[in-house]
């Protein structure tokens, strides 16, 4: 199966500043059938990109995922408060899908 | 806006047979189009794609649990289960029902997901 590994485990920024996560795949995702997903405590998680780089109906554009092949990116410009949270990739290009560890967003 | 809801015991005991259903509101089960999916996480690890059902009934599962999960739709109670025989205490996890939109034909990601349901399998 097509190991996602995420990077870093804990990212510790403030409010304003930019968040970069990677996601680097032990396989190429095919057709960059990869998606990003946002989990807070005690809720579901929230598709944010999908196709590496297309956003979900009502995400704000100060999320922007880009990658292809092995590493994806997903990139928060300026944190909100209501962004931190955990952060997951997942690749649906080859079964069986599967998900990254997580990258929880903190604030510092 | 579509809404996935799990239920199911909470506890399970082990060598027994784990069964959640997810009721689909806001949209039928039956539209073509979509994978209903499960998922779960068991506390302090990954999320881990369990299988899922097509409208037309065809099925996948992941190869490591395929020798005892099934999952099954009931179209007229707009519902889709799970069911997973013979469990242990590495089954106890948060299960996720979630609907998986189509890109092609048998590739979807997921644009909606239950809040999910604990289970613990413990005698």
């Amino acid at each position: 199966e097509n190991v996602l590994t995420q990077s870093p485990g804990i990212l510790s920024l403030s409010p304003g500043e930019r968040a970069t996560l990677s996601c680097w795949a032990s396989q190429s995702v095919s057709s960059s059938y990869l998606a990003w997903y946002q989990q807070k405590p005690g809720q579901a998680p929230r598709l944010l990109i999908s196709g590496a780089s297309s956003r979900a109906t009502d995400i704000p554009d100060r999320f922007s995922g880009s990658g292809s092949g092995t590493d994806f990116t997903l990139t928060i410009s300026r944190l909100e408060p209501e962004d931190f949270a955990v952060y997951y990739c997942q690749q649906y290009g080859s079964s069986p899908w599967t998900f990254g560890q997580g990258t929880k967003v903190e604030i510092k | 806006q579509v809404l996935l809801q799990e239920s199911g015991p909470g506890l399970v005991k082990p060598s027994q047979t784990l069964s959640l259903t997810c009721i689909v509101s806001g949209g039928s089960i039956s539209t073509g189009g979509y994978y209903w999916t499960w998922i779960r996480q068991p506390a302090g690890k990954r999320l881990e794609w369990i299988g899922r059902i097509y409208t037309g009934g065809s099925t996948k599962y992941h190869p490591s649990l395929e020798s005892r999960v099934t999952i099954s739709v009931d179209t007229s109670k707009n519902q889709f289960s799970v069911k997973l025989t013979s469990v242990t205490a590495a089954d106890t996890a948060v299960y996720y029902c979630a609907r998986g939109k189509a890109v092609a034909a048998g590739y979807y990601y997921f644009d909606y997901w239950g809040q999910g349901t604990l289970v613990t399998v413990s005698s």
